[in-house]
């Protein structure tokens, strides 16, 4: 049973345009979620998060969106940089989970073509 | 640095042996954190600590996986008589919990561990 969805495993956007990626969860208890960057041979980093309480949360070039009735949230990447190349997470966590572990999908790799 | 320190950074051993894997936190931070990321899979959680106690074991696979911490700081996981569906990532993650459970985790590079 997969709480977690990403069910794109990769994307292609070209340099400067918006980078859209998508994921779905099951459990309505979770209330914080995050999203991780991951490089090769490096572990993930943490790029922005949302809590429940919210639908909207910007840091810079990364929005973060979250239709709780939809059971929905999306990453956008807004202008899409060759650096921005990676593997991205999302992750789920909730009040019940004692102790905040994070349930992950699995994962959506990102090219961003110059 | 002042990041998450995993070693070792690689292991390969032969299956039936005893490995051990580190995990350093950043400083001050209360919660830590086991994954693993097997090949092609997200990630999964193994235990978590809050200072030097466990609360939630429930994603250790076996009984031959355990895994403690001492001095509300570093910790090792331990997996004796390895198989080779240990094969995965080992990463470890920190995170400041005094204030609320929604804090972000930190994560080290992990451990690549191969069991042949």
């Amino acid at each position: 049973d997969q709480q977690v969805k990403q069910n794109s495993p990769s994307l292609s956007v070209q340099e400067g345009r918006i980078s859209i990626l998508n994921c779905d969860y099951t459990n309505s208890m979770f209330d914080y979620f995050l999203w991780y960057k991951k490089y090769p041979a490096e572990g993930p980093t943490f790029l922005i998060s949302i809590s429940s309480i919210k639908d909207k949360n910007e840091d810079g070039r990364f929005t973060v969106f979250l239709n709780k009735s939809a059971k929905h949230l999306s990453l956008h990447i807004v202008p899409s940089q060759p650096g921005d190349s990676a593997v991205y997470f999302c992750a789920a966590s909730g009040f019940y989970n004692q102790g905040g572990k994070l349930i992950f999908g699995q994962g959506t790799e990102l090219s961003v073509k110059p | 640095g002042a990041g998450v320190s995993q070693s070792p950074s690689n292991k390969v051993t032969e299956k039936g042996k005893d490995v051990e894997l580190r995990c350093d936190p950043i400083s001050g931070h209360t919660a830590l954190y086991w994954y693993r990321q097997s090949l092609g899979q997200g990630l999964e959680f193994l235990i978590y600590f809050q200072g030097n106690s466990a609360p939630d074991k429930s994603g250790l696979p076996s009984d031959r996986f355990s895994a403690e911490r001492t001095g509300g700081s570093v910790s090792t996981l331990t997996i004796q008589r390895t198989q080779q569906e240990d094969s995965a990532v080992y990463l470890c993650a920190s995170s400041d919990s005094t204030a609320s459970f929604n804090q972000p985790q930190h994560f080290g590079d992990g451990t690549r561990l191969s069991i042949l």
